[in-house]
């Protein structure tokens, strides 16, 4: 089955900085790749997501990049603000599976 | 639009007791459904998932059990909880195999 490994487990970064997570899969059928955050106590909720026929996406100061050929995909957040700070997760899909990363403590400092 | 609805929101139950968690979906049919189990601090671990009723597909051996008695209900179940049963159950939906997953508000459980 699919492997998402996440990196890193915790980041911190000053407000206004960018914060960069990364994602590596093992299954070249993978095929979707969305990216969650989830506050403390609540469910994770979509922030952005990325096909495999897209090499980039970009919404507003979050984008998703994805490097097929190297399997690997990674969540960019730039002018980071505190209320960015969050855990976040990426996931791969497999059929009719998502394969969930460990997660990212994000903090930002203001 | 679509909701997703889990209950309860918290429960604290002695090991050996049974259980039941329920989670329903609004506004759409068909979904695919999903249970995963998040434990503190760590990534989600998914437990079952489901393409229709009365059909599902087990990812880890456990004491767990679920079922799909209608289009848009998911049940988890326990005959007898341990205490590694202890965590945040979140129920998710997706429509069809290549959407995004939405995620319920959870279920906090904690045994004793």
């Amino acid at each position: 089955g699919e492997n998402v490994e996440q990196h890193p487990s915790t980041l911190s970064v000053q407000e206004g900085d960018s914060a960069v997570i990364k994602c590596t899969y093992s299954d070249s059928a993978s095929n979707y790749f969305p990216w969650y955050k989830q506050e403390l106590g609540k469910r994770p909720q979509l922030i952005i997501d990325i096909r495999s026929n897209v090499g980039e996406k970009k919404d507003q100061r979050i984008a998703v990049t994805l490097n097929k050929t190297a399997k690997h995909f990674s969540l960019h957040i730039t002018e980071t603000q505190p209320e960015d700070s969050a855990v976040y997760f990426c996931a791969g899909l497999t059929g009719n599976q998502f394969y969930f990363g460990t997660g990212t403590s994000l903090t930002v400092i203001p | 639009s679509q909701t997703i609805h889990q209950w309860p929101a918290t429960l604290v139950q002695p090991v050996g007791s049974p259980l039941s968690l329920e989670c329903t979906v609004e506004g759409t049919s068909n979904p695919n459904l999903y249970w995963y189990r998040q434990a503190a601090g760590r990534g989600l671990q998914l437990l079952f998932y489901s393409v229709g009723i009365g059909q599902i597909s087990s990812e880890v051996p456990q004491n767990l059990s679920a079922s799909r008695p209608q289009d848009r209900q998911f049940i988890l179940s326990s005959k007898k909880l341990l205490l590694s049963d202890s965590g945040f159950y979140l129920c998710a939906w997706g429509q069809g195999l290549r959407e995004t997953q939405y995620f319920g508000p959870g279920t906090r459980l904690l045994v004793l």
